[in-house]
């Protein structure tokens, strides 16, 4: 049972454009949202979180946004870098077990010069 | 200040045998926390540690699984009689106190390869 799902599995956009992530989610317990960056043969790197409480969260370039009647979140990185060109993983986690994170299989981006 | 380090790498088990899967969290990190990405899947929960103490395992599989946290050294994961479906990227995260999901630090993780 996929219970946060990344639909795309590869993304493509130029450099300079936007790119916005998808992520959808099933357990109305998840309370707290994350994104991770990965690089291969490296492990997963902490971008950008939001809480439930919140519809939007804005660091640079990166900004996370969630729909929960939609359970719905996505990250929009503007504007897109060749060296975002990464593996992007969405995760979640409950309240009650805050350090246990449910991740996508996430999205491969590649942003072309 | 180093990050978080596994080793090895890379390891290659022949069905049967024992895999022991190392993680040195940063230093000052007390919390370690173990995943597991099988091909094709997201990264899955399967245990947090503090020194000394497992806090939660419900990620573990009942059997041939087993993970400590000693007082000195690294933390480590231990998979008995492996099975090809073992075959996995793990990695350890570490964080400095409790556990705030947004400051547990990965490591680059453990390719398992049972063959």
């Amino acid at each position: 049972d996929q219970q946060v799902k990344q639909n795309s599995p590869s993304l493509s956009v130029q450099e300079g454009r936007i790119s916005i992530l998808n992520c959808d989610y099933t357990n109305s317990m998840f309370d707290y949202f994350l994104w991770y960056k990965k690089y291969p043969a490296e492990g997963p790197t902490f971008l950008i979180s939001i809480s439930s409480i919140k519809d939007k969260n804005e660091d640079g370039r990166f900004t996370v946004f969630l729909n929960k009647s939609a359970k719905h979140l996505s990250l929009h990185i503007v504007p897109s870098q060749p060296g975002d060109s990464a593996v992007y993983f969405c995760a979640a986690c409950s309240g009650g077990s805050n350090y246990k994170l449910t991740f996508g299989k996430g999205t491969l981006l590649t942003v072309n010069p | 200040n180093a990050g978080v380090m596994q080793n090895p790498r890379h390891l290659v088990r022949r069905r049967g045998q024992e895999a022991r899967l190392r993680c040195s969290p940063m230093k000052g990190h007390s919390h370690v926390y173990w995943y597991r990405q099988l091909p094709e899947e997201g990264l899955k929960f399967m245990v947090y540690l503090q020194k000394e103490n497992i806090i939660d395992e419900s990620g573990m599989p009942k059997e041939r699984f087993s993970a400590e946290f000693p007082k000195e050294g690294p933390s480590i994961l231990r998979i008995q009689q492996v099975v090809r479906g073992d075959s996995a990227a793990y990695f350890c995260a570490s964080s400095p106190t409790g556990p705030r999901t947004d400051t547990q630090y990965f490591g680059p993780g453990t390719r398992l390869t049972v063959l």
